[in-house]
């Protein structure tokens, strides 16, 4: 099934540890962006990749790190979470940074204790 | 910094009445987009309409920009149960880095 997948789904987790968040893509589209969705804040960038190799910060990145290795894959890191960084993740490509629409992923629930 | 910012942030209306939904934004821009997202899911592309188009229609919904008040409305006609969802709209700037800036988001509620 064409799209972008993301796990895990939800999951809880003691302040101080390390956290990965995966998302895969099968479009083969070059773009991706991680997005952190927080009540009345609405959605904002942390990091971003505008194609195999290369990455970018987007408006809220601090505490977090990413990697593309290749086209498909755009693992989110928490090295050490905080409480703050309690929020439903969400993953997004598209086809390539100057076409117009992304596509999401279901998202990852994070909680942060 | 948050470019796009919807209004109402809700809003509630009966099976069959048309939602208007307005978002404003700061800077100048390449194209708007309005999303959808269904309550515990990822957002779903809806519409987009470029700097130079005035309206764009598709299906129940119609999009009107207006550049010079840095305005956009989202207008879903004879509204169902399933429209309700929150909406953002979300800009790409120009000069900008390519990336969408998304609004805050407005929770519509169609009650059946």
């Amino acid at each position: 099934i064409a799209g972008i997948t993301q796990a895990p789904t939800s999951q809880i987790l003691a302040a101080g540890r390390r956290m990965t968040l995966r998302c895969t893509q099968d479009m083969r589209h070059n773009a991706m962006y991680w997005y952190r969705q927080d009540l009345g804040l609405g959605l904002r960038l942390i990091h971003y990749s505008n194609t195999a190799g290369t990455t970018g910060k987007g408006e809220v990145p601090d505490g977090y790190s990413v990697s593309r290795a290749n086209t498909d894959d755009f693992p989110l890191t928490l090295a050490s979470a905080v409480p703050s960084q309690t929020s439903v993740y969400f993953c997004a490509s598209k086809d390539s940074p100057s076409t117009d629409t992304q596509y999401f992923g279901p998202g990852t629930r994070l909680t942060v204790l | 910094s948050q470019q796009g910012e919807e209004d109402p942030q809700a809003l509630s209306i009966q099976e069959g009445e048309n939602a208007t939904m307005n978002c404003s934004y700061k800077t100048s821009i390449n194209n708007l987009q309005w999303y959808r997202q269904n309550s515990g899911r990822g957002l779903v592309h809806l519409i987009l309409i470029r700097s130079n188009e005035r309206e764009k229609h598709s299906g129940r919904l119609r999009v009107t920009l207006d550049t010079s008040k840095k305005s956009s409305s989202l207008l879903i006609t004879a509204s169902r149960a399933a429209d309700t969802a929150s909406y953002f709209c979300a800009t790409d700037s120009k000069g900008g880095s390519e990336k969408l800036v998304f609004g805050k988001g407005m929770k519509l509620t169609v009650n059946p």
